[in-house]
């Protein structure tokens, strides 16, 4: 009965690998988020789709890839990962944002450690 | 751009005492304001937002935030502090309109003593 989950929760992996958190969704809401928490738990958005389609894309590394293969499922996909990308990453969803602010409702997060 | 601080990075109060959050935004026109709660371990979750429908915002667990627009000021409150209340909270701004991108404060841990 989760609202946002995702998976995994941990990750550790080796520098230069390539590795993939997934998240979903089962509260029928049209847009979804990535947002970074790093070590001195400092949060900032990453993406955000509304029904599959990228709406927000900020200053990212281009090894960082959303895809979303339907509005209720984010995926992240990391290439050739670095010590830098060590933080926990948070997915969340809202419903379509609009004249009436709508709450964002955050998954568990995925603690990535990058060795 | 929007922005919020929130000065200090921790507070410490006795159970039982007043707990007293600061949050202060930047913007041009007024915003969307919200404050989140993050355990230990765990995700965030929405304790209130502002979506200037009222100035004093009531919220879960007790808290509650004023919104003065004078003192660009959305300070977070509970009268009696409770040691579940030990968290990492954060103040977070939003645009009016289409995007609800989320700018968030850099947090203040607040920890409860016995």
């Amino acid at each position: 009965d989760t609202a946002v989950s995702q998976t995994p929760k941990y990750l550790v992996t080796q520098m230069g690998n390539d590795k993939s958190i997934k998240c979903e969704q089962n509260l029928g809401h049209d847009t979804m988020y990535w947002y970074k928490q790093d070590s001195k738990k400092f949060l900032k958005i990453m993406f955000s789709y509304n029904n599959k389609e990228l709406i927000i894309n900020e200053t990212v590394p281009n090894r960082f890839s959303p895809k979303s293969p339907d509005k209720a499922h984010l995926n992240l996909h990391i290439n050739s990962l670095e010590l830098g990308d060590s933080a926990v990453y948070f997915c969340a969803s809202s419903q379509v944002p609009g004249v009436v602010v709508q709450t964002q409702y955050f998954g568990p997060g995925t603690r990535l450690l990058v060795l | 751009a929007q922005s919020v601080t929130q000065l200090g990075s921790h507070v410490s109060v006795s159970e039982g005492a007043l707990v007293l959050l600061r949050c202060n935004y930047s913007s041009s026109v007024p915003p969307y304001l919200f404050w989140y709660v993050q355990y230990p371990n765990q995700g965030l979750q929405l304790l209130l937002k502002y979506t200037s429908a009222a100035t004093l915002v009531k919220g879960i667990n007790g808290f509650e935030a004023e919104f003065k627009k004078s003192e660009t000021s959305f300070h977070l409150t509970k009268p009696s502090a409770h040691m579940s209340d030990a968290a990492e909270y954060f103040c977070a701004v939003s645009p009016t309109g289409a995007n609800s991108k989320l700018t968030f404060g850099k947090g203040i841990t607040l920890s409860v003593r016995p």
